[in-house]
């Protein structure tokens, strides 16, 4: 099973929701990482997991709360989102620690999350 | 600095043309590594290929094919006899081998391939 999967595939909420975005990996892996991604633009790295602990926060806003409870999950806990949060929210995993440059990551197919 | 360049934002080309994709990057570091991803409509990433600054040897994968000079700080990309599947975002990225490794990204190119 070499697959990341992401639910949900959409989202729309409003901006005083509450909501969690899931993220499953089967393959092993011991890094997990969450991006976010606007229209034509690369991803952006938010959070790093590393064997399950929060490795990196790239200064993201507390309304985004990561969560890693399991070496096979990991969620982002939404609440009081604003309409630029809207975008691509991409999952990905590889095998190795995140401080091992050469290792490759896999990606979900990513939630795309509207805020309204 | 480190940078990625991908100066084509967009180019279209006929099924079973060749078509080459430009990534140019700047580093100060000796050693890094370079990736090339796809992203379809459906939004996945998909890993294609890794190369190591040591490595200037080109590969052929199939259709694809990469060119690394690093005289001239290149990683190109060729698909030749493109096809429509080929059609999607690709992003050449840059990794150092020190601090937080997290990807450089380019601004990506979108390829369309028409029938």
């Amino acid at each position: 099973d070499t697959e990341v999967t992401q639910t949900p595939k959409h989202l729309v909420m409003g901006m005083t929701n509450k909501k969690s975005l899931k993220c499953e990996q089967h393959m092993g892996h011991r890094a997990m990482y969450w991006y976010k991604q606007k229209a034509k633009k690369p991803p952006e790295l938010m959070f790093v997991y590393s064997y399950e602990k929060l490795s990196i926060n790239e200064s993201v806003p507390s309304r985004f709360s990561p969560e890693c409870p399991n070496s096979s999950l990991l969620n982002l806990h939404l609440h009081a989102l604003q309409p630029e949060d809207s975008a691509l929210y991409l999952c990905a995993s590889s095998s190795r620690a995140m401080r091992e440059p050469d290792n490759e990551q896999f990606f979900g197919p990513g939630t795309r999350l509207t805020v309204l | 600095a480190q940078k990625v360049t991908q100066a084509q934002t967009e180019i279209s080309v006929v099924e079973k043309e060749d078509v080459t994709l430009d990534c140019v990057y700047e580093t100060r570091d000796t050693t890094y590594y370079l990736f090339w991803y796809k992203q379809p409509p459906s939004g996945e990433l998909v890993f294609l290929i890794r190369r190591n600054s040591f490595d200037e040897q080109n590969e052929i994968s199939g259709r694809y094919s990469w060119n690394f000079q690093k005289s001239t700080s290149s990683f190109n990309f060729t698909i030749t006899a493109s096809q429509v599947v080929d059609s999607a975002v690709y992003f050449c990225a840059l990794r150092k081998t020190s601090g937080t490794y997290k990807y450089i990204f380019g601004t990506g190119t979108r390829l369309k391939v028409l029938a």
